[in-house]
């Protein structure tokens, strides 16, 4: 079973500002196939990112994927009121597994 | 529009059993396998399990092997998840989810509203 490190577990900032999580695999994550969610309470996940780099239809192009192997990173070039949430990496390479997620607040 | 409407909330016994629903359009079905996720309260999400309808291929987590079972009827284009000898730490949200593309393992498109599962005596 592939392990998903998400780090950190929670990020305190301002609407403006530049946030990078982090996600590491135990193992290679074969041909990229990890993913990003976005989840505000109370509702269902979002896929934000797939393919490690590709954006799901609709998604604002400030957010953006990279990595490979064991190093995943999501990034939101300009954080928005509505950005503030839970995001989760998946990986889909050998069965299914989940980051345990970072939650990213108002400061 | 791709749409998966799940059925409503249950509270079980502890050893008890569950049947969740999930109804998706004809076209979500086809070729496509369907996951469930749950989410305990306040934690993360957790695989539990997915099927391919037209192949009826199953995959569950290893951690529920022997007390999940997942099925599908391409007809009527419902998937049900039940889970057996529940404990109460079985308590959480489940959410059905379709897996994106013609592929067995596949990031999740498109997610059902969740259902509350409250294991308690």
């Amino acid at each position: 079973e592939i392990v998903l490190t998400q780090s950190p577990g929670t990020l305190s900032l301002s609407p403006g500002e530049r946030v990078t999580l982090s996600c590491r695999a135990s193992h290679s994550v074969s041909s990229g196939r990890l993913a990003w969610y976005q989840q505000k309470r109370g509702q269902a996940p979002r896929v934000l990112i797939y393919g490690a780099s590709s954006r799901a239809t609709g998604i604002p192009d400030r957010f953006s994927g990279s990595g490979s192997g064991t190093e995943f990173t999501l990034t939101i070039s300009r954080l928005e009121p509505e950005d503030f949430a839970v995001y989760y990496c998946q990986q889909y390479g050998s069965s299914v597994s989940f980051g345990g997620g970072t939650k990213v607040e108002i400061k | 529009q791709v749409q998966l409407v799940q059925s409503g909330a249950e509270v079980k016994k502890p050893g008890a059993s569950v049947n969740v629903s999930c109804k998706a359009s004809r076209d979500t079905f086809t070729d496509s396998a369907i996951s469930w996720v749950r989410q305990a309260p306040g934690q993360g999400l957790e695989w539990v399990g997915q099927i391919i309808p037209s192949f009826g291929t199953e995959n569950y987590a290893q951690e529920l092997q022997g007390r999940v079972t997942i099925t599908a009827d391409e007809s009527t284009g419902i998937a049900f998840l039940h889970l057996s000898s529940l404990r109460p730490d079985d308590t959480a949200v489940y959410y059905c989810a379709r897996v994106a593309g013609h592929l067995t393992w596949n990031y999740f498109d498109y997610w059902g509203q969740g259902t509350l599962v409250t294991v308690s005596s």
